[in-house]
């Protein structure tokens, strides 16, 4: 299985700042990566496929890149909206492993 | 409008069973490939299982592989979770997600709001 890890795992920061989120990878996905956005007692919501397409919808704050094993998520200006927990996902093959996730809090 | 409602969840004995639904409306399901996620309250989310469009491929993580089941009916715009021998750590919140194909790759652009399934005896 391929496995994800996320760097911080927890971010303090203030509105306006820029934040940027490290999702790697045990092995190369090409760019088959997504970027998910969840907060409290909600489900996930897609922001970012294909390591860099934009959801629509969503903010053009958030952008993507990155391929093989390592990916970035940055927020350019980070708004009180975006608090919240960031996951990566691979979907290159089965099982489509989630990373365990970023905290962004206020700081 | 576009939306997933899952239904199903409760609190089951160890060992039991339990059958969850995901309930499609908005959207032809019989179109996309659709897949259930799980997260145990305050962690992180874990890829269950998928099945293809039309039913004829399906994939199960190994942590649910034998004890749990996928299925979906299209003509009645439902995908199911079938759980059996349920175990203390399969006590989480059961999302249902659309799943779209991009390159080579997929993504989930359309979740339900979860249902919890609690495994205590």
């Amino acid at each position: 299985d391929i496995q994800l890890t996320q760097s911080p795992s927890f971010q303090f920061a203030s509105v306006g700042d820029r934040l940027t989120i490290t999702c790697r990878a045990s092995h190369g996905i090409s760019s088959n990566l997504a970027w998910y956005q969840q907060k409290p007692g909600r489900a996930p919501n897609l922001l970012i496929y294909g390591a860099s397409t934009l959801q629509s919808g969503v903010p053009s704050r958030f952008s993507g890149s990155g391929s093989g094993t390592e990916f970035t998520l940055t927020i350019s200006s980070l708004q009180p909206d975006d608090f919240a927990t960031y996951y990566c996902q691979q979907l290159n093959g089965y099982p489509f492993t989630f990373g365990p996730g970023t905290k962004v809090g206020i700081k | 409008q576009v939306q997933l409602v899952e239904s199903g969840g409760g609190v089951v004995q160890p060992g039991r069973s339990l059958r969850l639904s995901c309930a499609a409306s908005g959207f032809t399901f019989g179109s996309y490939t659709m897949h259930w996620v799980r997260q145990v309250p305050g962690k992180g989310l874990e890829w269950v299982a998928l099945m293809s469009y039309d039913g004829t491929k399906k994939s199960h993580a190994d942590s649910v592989k034998g004890r749990f089941t996928i299925s979906r009916d299209n003509s009645k715009n439902t995908l199911n979770l079938q759980m059996s021998s349920l175990q203390v750590e399969d006590t989480a919140v059961y999302y249902c997600a659309r799943g779209r194909t991009f390159g080579t790759g997929w993504y989930f652009d359309l979740w339900g709001q979860g249902t919890l399934v609690t495994v205590s005896s």
